[in-house]
């Protein structure tokens, strides 16, 4: 069974902090993506991860994707208000239409 | 372009009803799967549909079942409905449903609340 798992759970920061997210499994996934869903609202793409060792910039959001190709993080410089929400890595299982999500981290960013 | 549309936005059912909930995907997308979301298991997949086919099935009693029409809209069913069953249902769409790589749109979801 392909499992994802994220941490933290929960992340409450100030604004303006940096803060890394993880995204773990003992499974090799041919790509990852994350997502970020806020409340009330379907989750939203914000990046796909296809290759090893990739890092991927979107402004003030940094993706990596690892090595072997079985985690990922997603740093954020200098959090905003703005960037609170809930924080999902998502994995495909071997070309099955179907997404594993992790757990996912929700995060706070308090002004 | 409009999005992914679910409706209804919140539903209210008692233990043993049933209930049907409706996906209209953006235009052009032929591939729609569902996801059912809630606090302790997180989102879970459904299954998916493409040109009407459904393709994937996640491990969900048979109380649960989809279908899509030719218009590629699609639509859920949960009979028999189970405290359990409490949700955030969510459709998502794509051009051709390859989860991994495309970018799947996702509704806002239908939040189903079982008495």
């Amino acid at each position: 069974t392909q499992l994802l798992e994220q941490s933290p759970q929960f992340l409450s920061i100030q604004e303006g902090e940096n803060l890394t997210v993880y995204c773990n499994s003992s499974s090799v996934f041919s790509s990852l993506q994350w997502y970020r869903q806020e409340p009330g609202e379907g989750p939203v793409l914000l990046v796909t991860v296809v290759t090893g060792g990739e890092v991927k910039k979107l402004k003030r959001l940094t993706f990596q994707f690892g090595d072997a190709r079985k985690d990922s993080s997603l740093h954020i410089t200098a959090a905003q208000p703005g960037d609170t929400g809930l924080y999902l890595c998502a994995g495909e299982v071997d070309s099955s239409y179907k997404l594993i999500f992790g757990s996912g981290t929700r995060l706070l960013v308090r002004p | 372009k409009a999005g992914v549309t679910q409706t209804p936005r919140y539903l209210i059912k008692t233990r043993g009803q049933q209930v049907t909930l409706s996906c209209s995907p953006i235009s052009g997308h032929r591939s729609v799967s569902w996801y059912q979301q809630t606090p302790g298991q997180g989102l879970q997949f459904l299954f998916e549909y493409f040109s009407e086919t459904q393709r994937n099935k996640g491990n969900f009693p048979g109380r649960f079942s989809g279908r899509q029409f030719s218009n590629s809209r699609s639509e859920m069913n949960v009979s028999t409905l189970e405290l359990g069953d409490s949700a955030l249902y969510l459709c998502a769409s794509s051009l051709s449903g390859d989860a991994g790589y495309e970018k799947l749109f996702f509704g806002s979801g239908t939040q189903l609340s079982v008495l």
